[in-house]
Protein backbone atom coordinates (compact mmCIF):
# COMPACT_ATOMS: atom_id res chain seq x y z
CA UNK A 1 0.00 0.00 0.00
CA UNK A 2 1.05 3.48 -0.92
CA UNK A 3 2.45 5.63 2.16
CA UNK A 4 3.50 8.62 2.58
CA UNK A 5 4.41 9.70 6.19
CA UNK A 6 5.65 13.14 7.97
CA UNK A 7 7.79 13.95 10.73
CA UNK A 8 5.37 15.88 12.39
CA UNK A 9 1.56 15.94 12.63
CA UNK A 10 1.56 19.36 14.99
CA UNK A 11 4.12 21.59 15.32
CA UNK A 12 5.09 25.01 17.36
CA UNK A 13 7.92 27.11 16.44
CA UNK A 14 8.77 30.57 17.63
CA UNK A 15 9.45 33.99 15.13
CA UNK A 16 13.05 33.26 13.30
CA UNK A 17 13.45 29.63 14.68
CA UNK A 18 14.78 27.61 11.17
CA UNK A 19 12.31 24.74 10.91
CA UNK A 20 12.67 21.60 9.00
CA UNK A 21 10.07 19.56 8.03
CA UNK A 22 10.45 15.71 6.75
CA UNK A 23 8.67 14.42 4.16
CA UNK A 24 9.23 10.00 3.53
CA UNK A 25 7.17 8.13 1.08
CA UNK A 26 8.01 4.17 0.48
CA UNK A 27 6.73 3.76 -3.19
CA UNK A 28 9.72 4.76 -4.87
CA UNK A 29 8.53 7.54 -6.57
CA UNK A 30 10.39 9.91 -8.76
CA UNK A 31 8.34 12.98 -8.18
CA UNK A 32 7.50 14.88 -4.75
CA UNK A 33 5.77 18.50 -4.03
CA UNK A 34 5.19 20.15 -0.89
CA UNK A 35 2.34 22.15 -0.46
CA UNK A 36 0.68 24.71 1.61
CA UNK A 37 -2.94 24.76 2.69
CA UNK A 38 -4.72 28.15 4.12
CA UNK A 39 -8.59 28.71 4.50
CA UNK A 40 -9.95 29.95 1.30
CA UNK A 41 -7.05 29.23 -0.84
CA UNK A 42 -6.85 25.53 -1.84
CA UNK A 43 -3.23 24.02 -2.10
CA UNK A 44 -0.53 26.17 -3.50
CA UNK A 45 2.71 24.39 -4.71
CA UNK A 46 5.65 26.02 -2.74
CA UNK A 47 8.58 23.39 -4.48
CA UNK A 48 8.41 20.00 -6.04
CA UNK A 49 11.17 17.60 -7.13
CA UNK A 50 11.69 15.60 -10.09
CA UNK A 51 14.92 13.55 -8.97
CA UNK A 52 17.47 12.79 -6.35
CA UNK A 53 19.43 16.80 -5.98
CA UNK A 54 16.70 18.26 -8.53
CA UNK A 55 14.32 21.13 -7.43
CA UNK A 56 11.70 23.42 -8.84
CA UNK A 57 9.97 26.13 -7.77
CA UNK A 58 6.43 26.29 -7.12
CA UNK A 59 3.94 29.03 -7.26
CA UNK A 60 4.83 30.24 -3.53
CA UNK A 61 8.65 29.58 -2.96
CA UNK A 62 9.81 32.96 -1.18
CA UNK A 63 10.74 32.18 2.54
CA UNK A 64 11.38 28.55 1.68
CA UNK A 65 14.28 25.64 0.81
CA UNK A 66 14.38 22.71 -0.05
CA UNK A 67 16.17 19.40 -0.01
CA UNK A 68 16.19 16.14 -1.46
CA UNK A 69 19.50 13.90 -0.70
CA UNK A 70 17.59 10.44 -1.32
CA UNK A 71 14.89 9.74 -3.91
CA UNK A 72 12.30 8.80 -0.66
CA UNK A 73 12.89 11.91 1.37
CA UNK A 74 12.21 15.19 0.59
CA UNK A 75 12.60 18.22 3.28
CA UNK A 76 11.13 21.49 3.39
CA UNK A 77 12.68 24.25 5.11
CA UNK A 78 11.86 27.36 6.81
CA UNK A 79 14.96 29.32 7.09
CA UNK A 80 13.64 31.85 9.16
CA UNK A 81 10.31 31.08 10.22
CA UNK A 82 7.83 34.21 10.81
CA UNK A 83 4.25 34.14 11.65
CA UNK A 84 2.43 34.11 7.81
CA UNK A 85 4.02 30.45 7.56
CA UNK A 86 1.46 29.36 9.94
CA UNK A 87 -0.24 26.45 7.85
CA UNK A 88 -0.76 23.05 7.38
CA UNK A 89 2.26 21.77 4.92
CA UNK A 90 0.76 18.68 2.73
CA UNK A 91 3.97 16.70 1.26
CA UNK A 92 3.26 14.75 -1.66
CA UNK A 93 4.76 11.92 -4.08
CA UNK A 94 4.04 10.49 -7.54
CA UNK A 95 5.03 7.55 -9.55
CA UNK A 96 6.34 9.54 -12.38
CA UNK A 97 6.30 13.03 -14.72
CA UNK A 98 3.20 12.88 -16.39
CA UNK A 99 1.52 10.49 -13.68
CA UNK A 100 -2.08 12.22 -12.50
CA UNK A 101 -2.08 10.12 -9.19
CA UNK A 102 -0.17 12.32 -6.37
CA UNK A 103 -0.46 10.28 -2.75
CA UNK A 104 -0.48 12.99 -0.01
CA UNK A 105 0.96 12.34 3.62
CA UNK A 106 -1.38 13.46 6.51
CA UNK A 107 -0.19 17.09 6.88
CA UNK A 108 2.26 19.16 9.38
CA UNK A 109 0.09 21.76 10.95
CA UNK A 110 2.53 24.62 12.04
CA UNK A 111 2.23 27.27 14.39
CA UNK A 112 4.57 29.88 14.30
CA UNK A 113 4.23 32.41 17.35
CA UNK B 1 -2.51 33.60 -14.79
CA UNK B 2 -3.48 30.31 -13.88
CA UNK B 3 -6.67 30.01 -11.98
CA UNK B 4 -9.70 26.98 -11.47
CA UNK B 5 -12.14 28.30 -10.34
CA UNK B 6 -15.38 25.94 -8.34
CA UNK B 7 -17.63 26.92 -5.98
CA UNK B 8 -16.90 27.44 -2.66
CA UNK B 9 -19.86 25.31 -1.00
CA UNK B 10 -22.52 22.85 -1.92
CA UNK B 11 -25.05 21.29 0.33
CA UNK B 12 -27.29 18.59 -0.89
CA UNK B 13 -29.52 15.65 0.86
CA UNK B 14 -28.65 11.75 1.25
CA UNK B 15 -29.37 10.27 -1.45
CA UNK B 16 -29.22 12.88 -4.18
CA UNK B 17 -26.81 13.81 -7.27
CA UNK B 18 -24.44 16.43 -6.79
CA UNK B 19 -22.54 17.97 -9.52
CA UNK B 20 -19.72 19.59 -9.29
CA UNK B 21 -18.13 22.32 -11.57
CA UNK B 22 -14.81 23.52 -12.74
CA UNK B 23 -14.02 25.78 -14.90
CA UNK B 24 -9.62 26.23 -15.44
CA UNK B 25 -7.77 28.44 -17.44
CA UNK B 26 -3.70 27.21 -17.33
CA UNK B 27 -1.16 27.66 -20.05
CA UNK B 28 -0.62 24.25 -19.89
CA UNK B 29 -3.07 21.53 -20.10
CA UNK B 30 -2.36 17.37 -19.54
CA UNK B 31 -5.48 16.65 -17.63
CA UNK B 32 -8.26 17.48 -15.02
CA UNK B 33 -7.94 15.71 -11.76
CA UNK B 34 -10.34 15.66 -8.63
CA UNK B 35 -9.75 15.02 -4.86
CA UNK B 36 -11.12 14.64 -1.36
CA UNK B 37 -10.30 15.81 1.13
CA UNK B 38 -12.30 15.15 4.68
CA UNK B 39 -11.81 17.32 7.35
CA UNK B 40 -8.36 16.76 9.16
CA UNK B 41 -7.72 14.64 6.81
CA UNK B 42 -5.23 14.08 3.33
CA UNK B 43 -6.35 14.95 0.49
CA UNK B 44 -7.13 11.60 -1.76
CA UNK B 45 -7.64 10.74 -5.47
CA UNK B 46 -10.87 10.55 -7.10
CA UNK B 47 -10.44 10.15 -10.42
CA UNK B 48 -8.72 12.18 -14.00
CA UNK B 49 -9.59 12.79 -17.34
CA UNK B 50 -7.00 13.77 -20.33
CA UNK B 51 -9.90 13.25 -23.50
CA UNK B 52 -12.92 14.87 -23.42
CA UNK B 53 -16.08 12.43 -21.93
CA UNK B 54 -17.30 11.00 -18.67
CA UNK B 55 -15.63 8.51 -16.86
CA UNK B 56 -17.53 6.40 -14.27
CA UNK B 57 -15.98 4.96 -11.19
CA UNK B 58 -18.66 3.44 -8.89
CA UNK B 59 -21.35 6.36 -7.40
CA UNK B 60 -18.47 8.84 -8.90
CA UNK B 61 -18.38 10.30 -12.59
CA UNK B 62 -15.89 13.08 -13.97
CA UNK B 63 -16.28 14.82 -16.93
CA UNK B 64 -14.02 17.00 -19.52
CA UNK B 65 -14.55 19.69 -21.91
CA UNK B 66 -11.48 20.57 -23.80
CA UNK B 67 -13.42 23.35 -25.79
CA UNK B 68 -14.98 24.97 -23.04
CA UNK B 69 -12.01 24.73 -20.57
CA UNK B 70 -14.28 22.64 -18.07
CA UNK B 71 -15.19 19.86 -16.07
CA UNK B 72 -17.28 18.70 -13.30
CA UNK B 73 -17.26 15.86 -10.41
CA UNK B 74 -21.18 14.30 -10.23
CA UNK B 75 -21.56 12.05 -7.03
CA UNK B 76 -24.46 10.23 -7.50
CA UNK B 77 -26.78 7.88 -4.29
CA UNK B 78 -25.58 10.85 -1.79
CA UNK B 79 -23.68 9.30 1.74
CA UNK B 80 -23.24 10.86 4.69
CA UNK B 81 -19.56 10.35 4.46
CA UNK B 82 -19.52 11.92 0.90
CA UNK B 83 -19.11 15.29 3.37
CA UNK B 84 -15.60 16.92 2.59
CA UNK B 85 -13.75 19.03 0.71
CA UNK B 86 -13.76 18.56 -3.24
CA UNK B 87 -10.76 19.65 -5.36
CA UNK B 88 -10.23 20.05 -8.57
CA UNK B 89 -6.68 20.19 -10.43
CA UNK B 90 -4.95 20.45 -13.72
CA UNK B 91 -1.66 19.14 -14.52
CA UNK B 92 -0.12 22.06 -16.46
CA UNK B 93 2.62 24.41 -14.40
CA UNK B 94 4.99 26.10 -16.70
CA UNK B 95 5.46 22.52 -19.05
CA UNK B 96 6.77 20.78 -16.34
CA UNK B 97 4.80 17.15 -15.73
CA UNK B 98 3.75 15.84 -12.78
CA UNK B 99 2.70 19.06 -10.76
CA UNK B 100 -0.99 20.26 -10.20
CA UNK B 101 -2.80 23.17 -10.17
CA UNK B 102 -5.35 23.13 -7.50
CA UNK B 103 -8.61 24.94 -7.17
CA UNK B 104 -9.48 26.34 -3.75
CA UNK B 105 -12.05 23.63 -2.99
CA UNK B 106 -15.73 23.11 -2.71
CA UNK B 107 -17.42 22.80 0.41
CA UNK B 108 -19.75 19.86 0.41
CA UNK B 109 -22.44 19.34 3.11
CA UNK B 110 -24.62 16.34 2.63
CA UNK B 111 -27.70 16.71 5.17
CA UNK B 112 -29.52 13.57 6.42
Amino acid sequence: DVKVTQSSRYLVKRTGEKVFLECVQDMDHENMFWYRQDPGLGLRLIYFSYDVKMKEKGDIPEGYSVSREKKERFSLILESASTNQTSMYLCASSLSPGEETQYFGPGTRLLVL
Amino acid sequence: GQSLEQPSEVTAVEGAIVQINCTYQTSGFYGLSWYQQHDGGAPTFLSYNALDGLEETGRFSSFLSRSDSYGYLLLQELQMKDSASYFCAVNGHGGSQGNLIFGKGTKLSVKP
